[in-house]
């Protein structure tokens, strides 16, 4: 059974820089073919694609963020994490990491984690 | 960047009725798209990817169409725990989500 759950800081100030931790359980991302996201959802608003890490640890980042964005992983500790420098109001948001699905050449997402809520505000 | 555009942006259906959600993108993405569900304080749920392939586990009444640059999501008859807000995404180039489509009770 695939998990995944988000931890960070629920409150950041403006300027700092954000660090959320994905660790999961039922997969590796040492085996080909797996990959882990990030997706953010500001209150009330729709789903924002923010970063995609692969099991030979390619990385994929969304264009308007990726200046601002880092993805890595550590395999022996079934984590991912993610900083966003440079934090602002329009940040806030609930951040997923979610599994990237199996099957070949689709970057869809099978597997989400809960949810973490973070909110910038000085 | 592809923009995905979806259509309408919320509506209200009955249940047992016939629903059908457009999700348009920018330039052409061949079948690269899939569709979630996000019901209010839950993640999202894959239903569908590469346009038409039903996720494992999702009922049938839920269907994909559409290549290049028009999709469809339609649901049969809708069930009291579709009301949901749906989202398109295309893996294409990047990914990029849609603005959502939010199914209300009637």
């Amino acid at each position: 059974q695939i998990t995944l759950k988000e931890s960070g800081p629920t409150l950041v100030k403006p300027t700092q820089t954000l660090t959320l931790t994905c660790t999961f359980s039922g997969f590796s991302l040492s085996t080909s073919g797996v990959g882990v996201g990030w997706i953010r959802q500001p209150p009330g608003k729709a789903l924002e694609w923010l970063a995609l890490i692969y099991w030979d640890d390619d990385k994929r980042y969304s264009p308007s963020l990726k200046s601002r964005l880092t993805i890595t992983k550590d395999t022996s500790k079934n984590q991912v994490v993610l900083t966003m420098t440079n934090m602002d109001p329009v940040d806030t948001a609930t951040y997923y990491c979610a599994h990237r699905t199996m099957i070949v050449v689709v970057d869809a997402f099978d597997i989400w984690g809960q949810g973490t809520m973070v909110t910038v505000s000085s | 960047a592809i923009r995905m555009t979806q259509s309408p942006s919320s509506f209200s259906a009955s249940t047992g009725d016939r629903v059908t959600i457009t999700c348009r993108a920018s330039q052409g993405i061949s079948s690269y798209l899939a569709w979630y569900q996000q019901k209010p304080g839950k993640a999202p749920k894959l239903l569908i990817y590469a346009a038409s392939t039903l996720q494992s586990g999702v009922p049938s009444r839920f269907s994909g169409s559409g290549s290049g640059t028009d999709f469809t999501l339609t649901i049969s008859c809708l069930q009291s725990e579709d009301f949901a807000t749906y989202y398109c995404q295309q893996y294409y180039s990047s990914l990029t989500f849609g603005g959502g489509t939010k199914v209300e009770i009637k």
